[in-house]
């Protein structure tokens, strides 16, 4: 089945630095959402994408529809301790019906 | 506005007890969602329903596994037998098919079967 696949699956870094974040996958998207995961609660949708080359942005976040429209890049800038959690990528398949979601990328933040 | 609501959100029970987790969706969201979340498997789609008719249950491990949706507010997921290896979070999720945002999920129900 359609699958994605995110890299890196964990990030330890120091508070301020920027982070990048990706997910692939072998099939074509029309469709790539980021969400957030913090502890002990759901997922969160943060940016969404629609468009081939599309770059959105919410506030220190920045995301980027792949050209192929088989990946997807999230940076985060100026990083802060709250940005602590589980970074998701997500897609619609079965004609845009079913939901799917990468792996995750844990993000871990030194004070 | 009321979320994604799911209930118990902590469930013990020992194995080979039947385990019901409900879930409440957004009002006028016709798409559900159940997942299941382990360290393992991550984020794992179990089946969805449109219009309370289940669209596609291949997620579904097995047959102790069953969800059902009499209407268009409440849905469960039923597992009969419990087993250790259940021991996972479960996720609700809801939105309205063809809408070009995500779908909206449940803060979880933290299931440990011992």
């Amino acid at each position: 089945g359609q699958q994605l696949n995110q890299s890196p699956q964990s990030m330890f870094i120091q508070e301020g630095e920027d982070v990048s974040m990706n997910c692939t996958s072998s099939s074509i998207f029309n469709t790539w959402l980021w969400y957030k995961q913090e502890p002990g609660e759901g997922p969160v949708l943060l940016i969404a994408l629609y468009k081939a080359g599309e770059l959105t942005s919410n506030g220190r976040l920045t995301a980027q529809f792949g050209i192929t429209r088989k990946d997807s890049f999230l940076n985060i800038s100026a990083s802060i301790p709250s940005d602590v959690g589980i970074y998701f990528c997500a897609g619609p398949i079965q004609g845009a019906q079913k939901l799917v979601f990468g792996q995750g990328t844990r993000l871990t933040i030194n004070p | 506005d009321a979320g994604v609501i799911q209930s118990p959100r902590h469930e013990v029970t020992e194995m080979g007890q039947e385990v019901t987790l409900r879930c409440k969706p957004i009002s006028g969201h016709n798409s559900l969602f159940w997942y299941r979340q382990t360290m393992m498997r991550g984020l794992e789609l179990l089946i969805y329903f449109n219009n309370n008719v289940p669209i596609d249950d291949s997620g579904m491990p097995e047959d102790r596994f069953s969800a059902k949706m009499p209407n268009a507010s409440f849905s469960t997921l039923k597992i009969q037998p419990s087993e250790p290896r259940d021991s996972a979070v479960y996720f609700c999720a809801s939105r309205t098919t063809g809408s070009r945002v995500g779908a909206f999920f449940g803060q979880g129900t933290r299931l440990t079967v011992v």
